[in-house]
């Protein structure tokens, strides 16, 4: 089984290029959401999806866009890279939203670099 | 504000004697925590959690503790191997659709 896929797994950018990094599962979660990871930092909810066509805002939602127009499919896509945005992205699903018995499934990660 | 806290970014341990990971948080609704394990240059993935109806989770070397009184709960490794040399995360859902991540311990077991 693939689970949580993510591609690509290294990118580097200029400022001010745009990019969409791809997350896709195989394991049919209506919950997908996408977490960057700093030093010291933790990992922090960007933006989250509770099904097809329903996305909404977590912690650190600026110069981030987010669809979802399969189950399956959940991008993230950088309108004008920033070095503030160099980090490591990871995507993660699960087949509930939160509570007891929501534990999250994680690609392994995009690590992308803004100059 | 950090609702949940990781308060010792690393810890070394050796090889056999017991690890024990502490997480703090702020927020009494929180009523479900996991802990998450991370290997360099791959996802976080998951490895016990805790309800809050529940003081102790225990599955295989690792056991979780919780107390609610103190808004404290711990993962004990036992015994610490090679193999268990990662990054561990707390975290707690927060409302119905997200979750909260601690910023994480390195954990280092000493052969």
């Amino acid at each position: 089984n693939a689970g949580v896929t993510q591609t690509p797994k290294f990118q580097v950018l200029k400022t001010g290029q745009s990019m969409t990094l791809q997350c896709a599962q195989d394991m049919n979660h209506e919950y997908m959401s996408w977490y960057r990871q700093d030093p010291g930092m933790g990992l922090r909810l960007i933006h989250y999806s509770v099904g097809a066509g329903i996305t909404d805002q977590g912690e650190v939602p600026n110069g981030y866009n987010v669809s979802r127009s399969t189950t399956e499919d959940f991008p993230l896509r950088l309108l004008s890279a920033a070095p503030s945005q160099t980090s490591v992205y990871f995507c993660a699903s699960s087949y509930s939203a939160g509570g007891s018995g929501g534990e999250l499934f994680f690609g392994e990660g995009s690590r992308l670099t803004v100059l | 504000d950090q609702q949940v806290k990781q308060n010792s970014p690393s810890l070394s341990v050796q090889e056999g004697r017991i690890s024990i990971l502490n997480c703090d948080y702020t927020n009494s609704m929180f009523d479900y925590f996991l802990w998450y394990k991370k290997y360099p240059a791959e996802g976080p993935t998951f490895l016990i959690s805790i309800s809050s109806i529940k003081d102790k989770n225990e599955d295989g070397r690792f056991t979780v503790f919780l107390n609610k009184s103190a808004k404290h709960l711990s993962l004990h490794i036992v015994p610490s191997q090679p193999g268990d040399s990662a990054v561990y995360f707390c975290a707690a859902p927060s409302g119905t659709y997200k979750y909260i991540f601690g910023t994480g311990t390195r954990l280092k077991v000493l052969a």
